[in-house]
């Protein structure tokens, strides 16, 4: 099974901050890796594809990157609204797996 | 527009059974592999099981295998997931989740129902 670590656990930030959230997998998965945003009482809601690639909908300011084993989540100019946990997932071997998951409070 | 809505849950005691179902409106669900994916309260998320477009493959995590088995009504555009001998460490909210096949980026998901195993 491939295990996904997340970094940090919890992140309270000030709005108009940067925000950078890392997941390391324990095994290389090319660009197999997905990131979504869990608001309280929601269900989680598709962020970035394949590593780096943006989802209809989703405001430009969510991004990522990487490849491998290391990857990144940014949030640039953070805003109330992005008040939320987000978690990274992997698609590339079964089991797919989810990381801990890096929750994000506003200041 | 898309819905996932779940169904079937509740309060069961442990060692009992439990069947989940997921009715799905808005995109071609026999074209979909469909997921089981779970969230303990106030924990993270955790795969539980996958099924083909055609229900000709099946996967299992290694918590629930041998005791879930997921299934799908193309003509009812329905998912089902069969839980038995249910422990306390299944107790979580139970997440139907469509992708386009089993090594993809999950694109819609249900809202969710509670089970709670509890004597």
């Amino acid at each position: 099974e491939i295990v996904l670590t997340q970094s940090p656990d919890f992140q309270s930030v000030t709005p108009k901050e940067k925000v950078t959230i890392t997941c390391r997998a324990s095994q290389s998965i090319g660009s197999n890796l997905h990131w979504y945003q869990q608001k309280p009482d929601q269900s989680p809601k598709l962020l970035i594809k394949y590593a780096s690639q943006s989802i209809s909908g989703v405001p430009s300011r969510f991004s990522g990157s990487g490849s491998g084993t290391d990857f990144t989540l940014t949030i640039n100019t953070l805003e109330a609204e992005d008040a939320a946990a987000y978690y990274c997932h992997q698609s590339s071997r079964l089991p797919q797996t989810f990381g801990p998951g890096t929750k994000v409070e506003i200041k | 527009e898309v819905q996932l809505v779940e169904s079937g849950g509740g309060l069961v005691q442990p060692g009992g059974s439990l069947r989940l179902s997921c009715v799905v409106s808005g995109f071609t669900f026999s074209s979909y592999a469909m997921n089981w994916v779970r969230q303990a309260p106030g924990r993270g998320l955790e795969w539980v099981s996958v099924i083909s477009g055609n229900s000709g493959s099946t996967y299992y995590a290694d918590s629930v295998k041998g005791r879930f088995t997921i299934s799908r009504d193309n003509s009812k555009n329905t998912l089902y997931l069969q839980m038995n001998s249910l422990r306390a460490g299944d107790t979580a909210v139970y997440y139907c989740a469509g992708a386009n096949n089993y090594y993809d980026k999950i694109d819609y998901w249900g809202q969710g129902i509670l089970v709670t195993v509890s004597s």
